[in-house]
């Protein structure tokens, strides 16, 4: 199993231009999420997907949008970057139990640079 | 805002000792997380403790939750150097999805 994969690893954006960020699990997991990681900071939640079909803001949705494909995609669109943007995008998937946690899973993260 | 706040926010420590990190955090909680993020990578789940247990163990990890003061320790003990990474407490509500990550504490342990 791969886990939870994203695409691109790497990306350079000149203010203004769009992008979108895939994320794949093959975890089966209905939940899935996408977070930024700033330097010395933990991380923001941007946009969740509880279950296929549905989506959510975060903490800091605003310059983001999302789509939740299929049950195993879920992508980040960046409309119009700003350097405020540039960041370490996470995605990352999970379980709910029926205790009401969930341990999540990430990927290796996409290192995004607006100039 | 940030629900978890880690404390020190880094720390330098010789293999072998023991390594401790603290999390406080504000609102009532049904779990808590630490998570461990090498660098340039993605965060990775160490152990959950859940509002209701006050200890737990798992290999060299110990972890410690009291809802009274809002406060969680991890210990790692006889550190080692591939332990240098960065570890987050994450806190959650019933029903999952908007789990909250501190900024973490950053360890160094050298050989």
């Amino acid at each position: 199993n791969a886990g939870v994969t994203q695409t691109p690893k790497f990306q350079v954006l000149k203010t203004g231009q769009s992008m979108t960020l895939q994320c794949a699990q093959d975890m089966n997991h209905n939940s899935m999420y996408w977070y930024r990681q700033d330097p010395g900071m933990g991380l923001r939640l941007i946009y969740y997907s509880a279950s296929e079909g549905t989506t959510d803001k975060g903490e800091v949705p605003n310059g983001y949008n999302v789509s939740r494909l299929n049950k195993r995609e879920f992508s980040l669109r960046l409309e119009s970057a700003a350097p405020s943007q540039t960041s370490v995008y996470f995605c990352a998937s999970s379980e709910v139990s029926s205790g009401g946690w969930d341990t999540q899973y990430f990927g290796p993260g996409t290192r995004l640079t607006v100039l | 805002s940030q629900q978890g706040e880690e404390d020190p926010q880094a720390l330098s420590i010789q293999e072998g000792e023991n390594a401790t990190m603290n999390c406080s955090y504000k609102t009532s909680i049904n779990n808590l997380q630490w998570y461990r993020q090498n660098s340039g990578r993605g965060l990775v789940h160490l152990i959950l403790i859940r509002s209701n247990e006050r200890e737990k163990h798992s290999g060299r990890l110990r972890v410690t939750l009291d809802t009274s003061k809002k406060s969680s320790s991890l210990l790692i003990t006889a550190s080692r150097a591939a332990d240098t990474a960065s570890y987050f407490c994450a806190t959650g509500n019933t029903g999952g999805f908007k789990t909250i990550f501190g900024a973490g504490t950053r360890l160094f342990v050298k050989a």
